[in-house]
């Protein structure tokens, strides 16, 4: 596609549940990113994917945050066990390659948990 | 630990005026800086990098100066518009590390 691609793109859940945020990098971006991002706040770096290596984890607030990248293409973000400090709005970018170049951000997917 | 600060109250500016904002960052030897447009609801929009060799990068209306010995960037719109009025995002970086760290961006309001 033409740009970063994120569903969807509101999200109200219960707490307690599990949701799954889907990200669409552009075509041929090998760097993916993963940040939250809470009102007033800056971006807080989650997860970092580069083509094939192993994925930066060291920002996954907890172990009810994982996220996995399929054939170096789609990424999806999945929160277990949804708590109210999860809502936030959650940015998926992508990048040509993983060093100093820039980043096309998605439009984000607002999660509010209730 | 590492700290960037970006002026949190809004910053209002008239239309043709120039429009300057303003990153600090403490803790950090950072090897290149960028700066970045967000809208309410969408994501942030790159808009210039420099590096920490550079003193000054200009394009189109936008300037953006770095000054590693002040450990501050200021980012400059000229001639500014009411389509300026966004919040502008500093995020700095090092070759070595491909995280960056963000501020939490000032918002530009260009009043007509």
């Amino acid at each position: 596609g033409a740009g970063v691609s994120q569903s969807p793109s509101n999200k109200v859940t219960e707490k307690g549940k599990d949701v799954e945020l889907r990200c669409d990098p552009i075509s041929g971006h090998t760097a993916l990113y993963w940040y939250r991002q809470s009102l007033g706040q800056g971006l807080e770096f989650l997860i970092y994917f580069q083509g094939n290596s192993a994925p930066d984890k060291s920002g996954l607030p907890s172990d009810r945050f994982s996220a996995e990248r399929t054939g170096g293409s789609v990424s999806t973000l999945t929160i277990q066990r949804t708590q109210q400090e999860d809502s936030a709005v959650y940015l998926c970018a992508s990048s040509l390659g993983p060093l100093n170049t820039e980043a096309f951000f998605g439009q984000g997917t607002r999660l509010t948990v209730v | 630990s590492q700290k960037i600060e970006q002026n949190s109250e809004a910053l209002n500016i008239q239309e043709g005026k120039t429009a300057t904002l303003t990153c600090n960052y403490t803790n950090y030897s950072p090897a290149y800086l960028q700066w970045y447009r967000q809208d309410p609801g969408r994501g942030p929009v790159f808009l210039l990098l420099i590096r920490e060799n550079e003193k000054e990068k200009r394009k189109e209306r936008l300037k953006v100066t770095f000054d590693t010995t002040l450990k501050q960037s200021l980012f400059h719109i000229t001639a500014s518009q009411p389509a300026d009025s966004a919040t502008y995002l500093c995020a700095l970086g090092g070759d070595s590390n491909y995280q960056l760290i963000w501020g939490a961006g000032t918002k530009l309001i260009i009043k007509p």
